[in-house]
């Protein structure tokens, strides 16, 4: 049973084209992110929801829209896509009461190539 | 958020024991320490948390000195398959878990 899954594992496109991503957990989590991994291995966090509701926005490009249909999922839009916008994209999720440091649980990542 | 700073890679020997260290001067009073492995094409796992002291469980062990100011990773008897990036991250989940992962210490297991 995997607990954070996305999908596709692999996404090659071209610049200027619309794409998205999938993230589904089933921890009962009630926080889910999504992060950016670089070619330099940093992860950045891009965006987190909680219980459905969007509690982080980083300085992320409003072509990246995420949706979060419930609290199980979020998905990631991708509009106009960039050559820069290769990287790879993680889904994560915490359960994540309030004042209680919890660890993130992250899927295995969606590889963007942008030709 | 606090700033962390670890080495970018160590090799070691099957059976040796590997200890990470990562700095963090400006941790704050209600951070904690939490160490992630990442090995190639998944995402980070999490490995351990801390918050003082020592925490020990299955797979390693953290020591944190009184200030708090840095941080040991401690993987005991490594094998090949412990290959792989060792993140250290220090934050407070009542920031919102704005947390940004740093580059990773690379950790090369050799036969």
């Amino acid at each position: 049973d995997t607990a954070v899954s996305q999908t596709p594992k692999y996404l090659v496109t071209q610049m200027g084209n619309d794409k998205s991503i999938k993230c589904e957990q089933n921890l009962g989590h009630d926080t889910m992110y999504w992060y950016k991994q670089d070619s330099k291995k940093f992860l950045k966090i891009m965006f987190s929801y909680n219980n459905k509701e969007l509690i982080i926005n980083e300085t992320v490009p409003n072509r990246f829209s995420p949706k979060s249909p419930d609290k199980a999922h979020l998905n990631l839009h991708i509009n106009s896509l960039e050559l820069g916008d290769s990287a790879v994209y993680f889904c994560a999720s915490s359960h994540n009461p309030p004042g209680q440091n919890s660890p993130l649980h992250f899927g295995n990542g969606t590889r963007l190539t942008v030709t | 958020l606090a700033k962390t700073t670890q080495p970018i890679s160590m090799d070691s020997y099957e059976g040796q024991e590997v200890n990470i260290t990562c700095s963090h001067n400006n941790i704050a009073t209600n951070d904690y320490i939490t160490w992630y492995q990442q090995f190639p094409s998944q995402g980070p796992r999490f490995i351990i948390q801390g918050y003082k002291t020592k925490v020990t469980n299955e797979v390693a062990s953290l020591f944190i000195p009184a200030d708090r100011k840095s941080s040991t990773l401690s993987l005991p008897r490594v094998s090949l398959s412990d290959t792989a990036v060792y993140y250290c991250l220090v934050g407070d989940e009542r920031a919102g878990n704005k947390l940004t992962f740093g580059g990773g210490t690379r950790v090369l297991v050799k036969p």
